[in-house]
């Protein structure tokens, strides 16, 4: 069983660039979810989505989009690289569950760093 | 909104004493509390939950963990710590309404010392 997989594992940006975080999932769960790392901060939500076709941000969306076409996939777009979002990025996915009582599971990061 | 607390940046605990990490919550209504570990360069375990039912949920790695309502506490502990317990731990609340996102707590790192 693959579960979440994420890709890639590392990179390294410059200011400005672009780059697509790529997250799949094998389990047909509904709901998935892209969270970001900083040390000393938890995990911060930044977009999730409780099915195809269906986005909502989190808390910390800015300078980030995602897009959900198929149950599988959900990318995660950084268009202008900033310093700030020098991160580890998890992306989850969870199953619909009774009134949400699922635990999500994740996947190993991407660690970025923008230089 | 919910959100979740963990007071403690760092535990330390000497190998096969009792460990406990502290978490307490604030959501309206029941709530859905979770645990999960993290070892170096990984992602996130699923430890244990408390859905409803009896307050003492037991999970894996032989983890327990009390939910206390009149308290909103939500505490992980283990009767005997071990070396390989060191690691980073969240406690993550969701609301009853709806599958929304878990809302992680800050985390606790636990060191086991031999």
């Amino acid at each position: 069983n693959a579960g979440v997989t994420q890709t890639p594992k590392f990179r390294i940006l410059k200011i400005g660039q672009s780059m697509t975080l790529q997250c799949t999932q094998d389990m047909n769960h509904n709901y998935m979810y892209w969270y970001r790392q900083d040390p000393g901060m938890g995990l911060k939500l930044i977009y999730y989505s409780v099915g195809a076709g269906i986005t909502d941000k989190g808390e910390v969306p800015n300078g980030y989009n995602v897009s959900r076409s198929t149950t599988e996939d959900f990318p995660l777009r950084l268009e202008l690289a900033a310093p700030s979002q020098t991160s580890v990025y998890f992306c989850a996915s969870s199953p619909p569950g009774r009134g949400g009582g699922t635990e999500a599971f994740f996947g190993q990061g991407t660690r970025l760093t923008v230089v | 909104a919910q959100s979740v607390a963990q007071p403690e940046d760092q535990v330390n605990v000497a190998e096969g004493n009792p460990l406990t990490v502290k978490c307490t919550y604030s959501v309206s209504g029941n709530p859905y509390l979770f645990w999960y570990v993290q070892y170096p360069n990984r992602g996130l375990q699923f430890l244990l939950k408390y859905i409803t039912g009896d307050n003492l949920v037991k999970g894996s790695y032989g983890f327990e963990a009390e939910f206390n309502k009149s308290q909103t506490s939500f505490h992980l502990k283990k009767p005997s710590a071990l070396v390989s317990d060191s690691a980073l731990y969240f406690c993550a609340v969701r609301a009853p309404s709806g599958n929304t996102p878990l809302v992680f707590g800050k985390g606790t790192r636990l060191s086991v010392i031999a």
